[in-house]
């Protein structure tokens, strides 16, 4: 597609489910980054990827969260036994640099998951 | 202590003024990233930097490496520029975010 495409744009769920968020960047872009957005807060980065490499994991939240990027494109962030602080916008952005070099960034519109 | 802090917060501009929004950061990065949030949500990419100046349209972000701190400045500034503005930077392989100033420019 001609940018990052996230989805579902918006997921209701009730507390203890699981959710999968989608994530489809721009082809070509080796370097993916999740972060969310909390109502009124800057955004907290999440985890990042080098094609399929996930570089670091030391934003996720706990162990409920994880991600991945089994082919180097479309990542999955999921999340376990969704609780009520979980809501927030979920958002991703791609770059067609390796991450941690000088790579314009490109973002999605995001996923807003509520949970109940 | 945030690793990137933005002043101020909250702006309110007049139509027509020169605004300046400055970004400090506390730690080594490879790039900087001006992002601008509207009311909408949607976010969008204004400016990558890694070093000196770039201009476009009404918008200037420079950067100071050595100081460590860049600025956003928009020339002429008009109601549809309100939004939130957001400075990050890719450092030690992560991204870290500015908590964003807030812009009103009244007409």
């Amino acid at each position: 597609g001609a940018g990052v495409s996230q989805s579902p744009r918006y997921k209701v769920t009730k507390r203890g489910q699981d959710v999968a968020l989608r994530c489809d960047p721009i082809s070509g872009h080796v370097s993916l980054y999740w972060y969310r957005q909390a109502l009124g807060q800057g955004p907290e980065f999440l985890t990042y990827f080098n094609y399929e490499a996930q570089q670091d994991k030391s934003g996720l939240p706990n162990d409920r969260f994880s991600a991945e990027r089994p082919e180097g494109s479309i990542s999955t962030l999921t999340i376990q036994r969704t609780e009520q602080r979980d809501s927030a916008m979920y958002r991703c952005a791609s770059s067609p640099r390796l991450a941690g070099t000088t790579g314009e960034l490109f973002f999605g519109e995001g996923s807003r998951l509520t949970v109940l | 202590k945030n690793e990137v802090e933005q002043s101020p917060q909250n702006l309110t501009a007049q139509e027509g003024e020169f605004i300046t929004i400055n970004c400090s950061y506390s730690v080594g990065i490879s790039a900087l990233h001006w992002l601008q949030q509207h009311p909408g949500g949607g976010i969008v990419s204004l400016f990558m930097l890694s070093s000196g100046k770039k201009k476009h349209g009404r918008l200037i972000a420079t950067i100071n490496i050595q100081e460590k701190h860049s600025s956003l400045h928009i020339t002429a500034s008009h109601p549809r520029d309100s939004a939130v503005y957001i400075c990050a930077v890719t450092a030690n392989n992560d991204m870290r975010f500015g908590a964003g100033t807030r812009l009103t420019v009244k007409p």
